[in-house]
């Protein structure tokens, strides 16, 4: 098993385009989360999956936002109409998913940096 | 709403110094997960604890929880220059919460 992959790992856009990452999570595992990093600070959560069911979005999560994982496998982020303030680090994570387990560990990817000029 | 905090935020330290960092929340966390992260890349899982009082050891990081399940503590021996990095401590339960991390870095 290779991990949890994300592509891209760098995206440089302009304000107001649309961007897509995708993410591959450990191929087991049935949890998959997405989390946005700023310089010095540690990962928020976005949003997670249980499979292919979106269970919960945060607050930061915008309109402009939206995840899908429509085969409970890979998953999207889209970023719409950009703003500069989306300029950050999209990590994605994956879990096993336990129910009710007390120790999901969660295994992160590489990240996509995303840069908005 | 779930908060951890991390102390101290940054360390800087010679090698071959001992040091310890701490993360704290008010609230129960069913587990407690530490994670070390470098520049450009996701965190790395170090660790994870579920007991009260339980304590790990990784070569020469040992890791706590503490006895309410509300803390934690990371001691390095012998730090290295390898070790430097954002260590993160983040807690499992309804949602999965980060603390802000503290900077390490070991100097030569």
């Amino acid at each position: 098993d290779t991990g949890v992959s994300q592509d891209p790992r760098h995206k440089i856009t302009k304000r107001g385009q649309n961007v897509t990452f995708r993410c591959d999570p450990i191929s087991e595992h049935n949890r998959l989360y997405w989390y946005r990093q700023t310089l010095g600070q540690g990962p928020e959560f976005l949003t997670y999956f249980q499979n292919e069911a979106q269970l919960e979005k945060s607050r930061l999560l915008s309109d402009r936002f939206s995840a899908e994982r429509p085969k409970g496998s890979f998953s999207t982020l889209e970023i719409q109409r950009t703003e500069q303030g989306d300029s950050a680090m999209y990590l994605c994570a994956s879990s096993l998913g336990l129910a009710g387990g007390p120790a999901d560990t969660q295994y992160f990817g590489p990240g996509t940096r995303l840069t908005v000029l | 709403t779930q908060l951890l905090e991390q102390s101290p935020q940054f360390l800087s330290i010679q090698e071959g110094e001992n040091l310890t960092v701490y993360c704290n929340s008010s609230s129960v966390f069913s587990s407690l997960q530490w994670y070390r992260q470098e520049p450009g890349e996701g965190p790395v899982l170090l660790v994870t604890v579920v007991t009260g009082g339980e304590v790990k050891k990784l070569k020469r990081l040992t890791f706590q929880f503490g006895d309410a399940r509300k803390d934690s503590s990371l001691h390095i021996t012998a730090a290295q220059t390898g070790d430097t990095g954002l260590y993160l401590c983040a807690g499992g339960g309804q949602n999965f919460v980060f603390g802000p991390g503290t900077r390490l870095s070991v100097l030569p």
